[in-house]
């Protein structure tokens, strides 16, 4: 069974939108952590955020907030006012276990392209 | 400098090639890893390691194996490369609390 699941291979949003990425994701441990990271057409895996499983408020850096709903085991991700630079493919990933850092799960990402 | 170097960036090979691809840091992590991109796959792991004495098979360990030489150094060998390897190729480290981890630039791997 896919242990992250991103339903929307591309998503489109006018510049200075907002947008929401989907990312739902199955694990029975109690202890993971949440990850999305954007990967720009020049290559590059940037981190843009974090959630621990624990953590009570939602996660936000800067124009990037994570609308974490634990019951329901999603972690979306939302960009504010969308610029042209934002297009890229996204990835939400997670870190499961007491052991922190085993292993990263992906998913399979989604292509955000932000129009002028 | 970046926090986390991979060298080379970018590189041909023949099958049957021998190749090592190399991967630096200067976070000070313990937590390395090695994963491969595929388009539509997102990235999988290939090996991880939790320090120096420390080696683990990922997902997708057939045909690759690792050296971890020092706490900032982790690198990734095809003892034979085959055409199904061409890949871009990611180094991470991440901190042992879990709240960091970061990414190499990649290395595009292309096998002929």
């Amino acid at each position: 069974a896919q242990k992250i699941t991103q339903t929307q291979p591309g998503m489109f949003v006018q510049e200075k939108e907002a947008v929401t990425l989907d990312c739902t994701y199955d694990t029975s441990d109690q202890s993971y952590g949440l990850f999305w990271y954007k990967q720009p057409s020049s290559g590059e895996m940037i981190f843009l955020i974090y959630q621990g499983s624990y953590d009570e408020q939602n996660a936000t850096e800067g124009r990037y907030s994570l609308n974490f709903q634990k019951a329901r085991k999603s972690a979306n991700l939302v960009i504010s006012a969308s610029q042209l630079g934002d297009s890229a493919m996204y990835f939400c990933a997670m870190r499961e276990g007491q052991n922190y850092g085993q292993n990263f799960v992906f998913g399979p990402g989604t292509r955000l392209s932000v129009l002028p | 400098d970046a926090d986390v170097t991979q060298t080379p960036r970018n590189r041909i090979t023949k099958t049957g090639k021998r190749i090592m691809l190399e991967c630096s840091q200067t976070k000070g992590h313990d937590r390395m890893y090695w994963y491969r991109q595929d388009p539509g796959l997102g990235l999988r792991l290939i090996y991880y390691s939790f320090d120096v004495k420390d080696i683990n098979k990922g997902e997708i360990s057939d045909g690759y194996s690792v050296s971890r030489q020092a706490q900032a150094k982790f690198s990734l060998s095809l003892e034979s490369a085959i055409p199904n390897q061409t890949a871009l190729y990611f180094c991470a480290t991440s901190d042992l609390g879990g709240r960091e981890a970061f990414f190499g630039q990649g290395t595009r791997l292309t096998v002929v």
